[in-house]
């Protein structure tokens, strides 16, 4: 099992400029979640997703949108990319039988 | 007032001593806490649940305070391995919700040979 996996592991991106960071797992988990960490503070909730075709914000959604069409896959798009998301992106599952939740490696992604 | 307040550190310690990190929450509802030990530049792995009783995994001992709202950590015999950023973790909403977590800052420990 790979586990949580991420693409890209890293990306430079243009102010106003588009991408969308992918989140896969195989461990079949119904809860997913994107987070983004920048220092001196915690990780903070963008957006998160209790099973396939639903979503739901989080503490810092302005910015991003994301989508679950598939169980294992849930993406996060930056339609028009500010500095201010400069950071690094984390993705994570769990079960919503357990409190675990699982991370992925993260995405750097820079916007200058 | 932020809703995991953590000491950044860093926490620069000798290898076999005994180092101890605290963490305070501001919601008396809350449920459900853990930490989380994030290596530099790698993803957060759980390390730990925090229980009202106390627990202990080997050389790791948590605490939680539900009257004083603050959770520690205990790491005896510290070993160069245990260097990295430890995360405090709180679910507010207890086991049945969506599962959102609430995380500090983190503590970074630094244990030198």
């Amino acid at each position: 099992n790979a586990g949580v996996t991420q693409t890209p592991k890293f990306r430079v991106l243009k102010t106003g400029q588009s991408m969308t960071l992918l989140c896969a797992q195989d461990m079949n988990h119904e809860y997913m979640y994107w987070y983004r960490q920048d220092p001196g503070m915690g990780l903070r909730l963008i957006h998160y997703s209790v099973g396939e075709g639903t979503t739901a914000k989080g503490e810092v959604p302005d910015g991003y949108n994301v989508s679950r069409l598939k169980k294992q896959n849930f993406l996060l798009g930056l339609e028009s990319a500010a500095p201010s998301q400069t950071s690094v992106y984390f993705c994570a599952s769990r079960t919503p039988l357990r409190q675990e939740q699982y991370f992925g490696p993260g995405t750097r992604l820079t916007v200058t | 007032r932020k809703e995991v307040e953590q000491d950044p550190g860093p926490f620069n310690v000798p290898e076999g001593a005994t180092v101890a990190f605290n963490c305070t929450y501001s919601n008396s509802a809350s449920q459900s806490f853990f930490w989380y030990r994030q290596d530099c530049r790698k993803e957060p792995k759980l390390l730990m649940s925090v229980y009202s009783s106390g627990n202990e995994d080997g050389r790791f001992t948590a605490q939680l305070n539900r009257a004083s709202q603050y959770i520690s950590l205990l790491i005896r015999d510290s070993k160069l391995s245990d260097s990295a950023t430890y995360l405090c973790v709180v679910n507010p909403y207890g086991s049945g919700n969506t599962g959102k977590l609430i995380f500090g800052q983190g503590t970074t420990l630094q244990v030198k040979p």
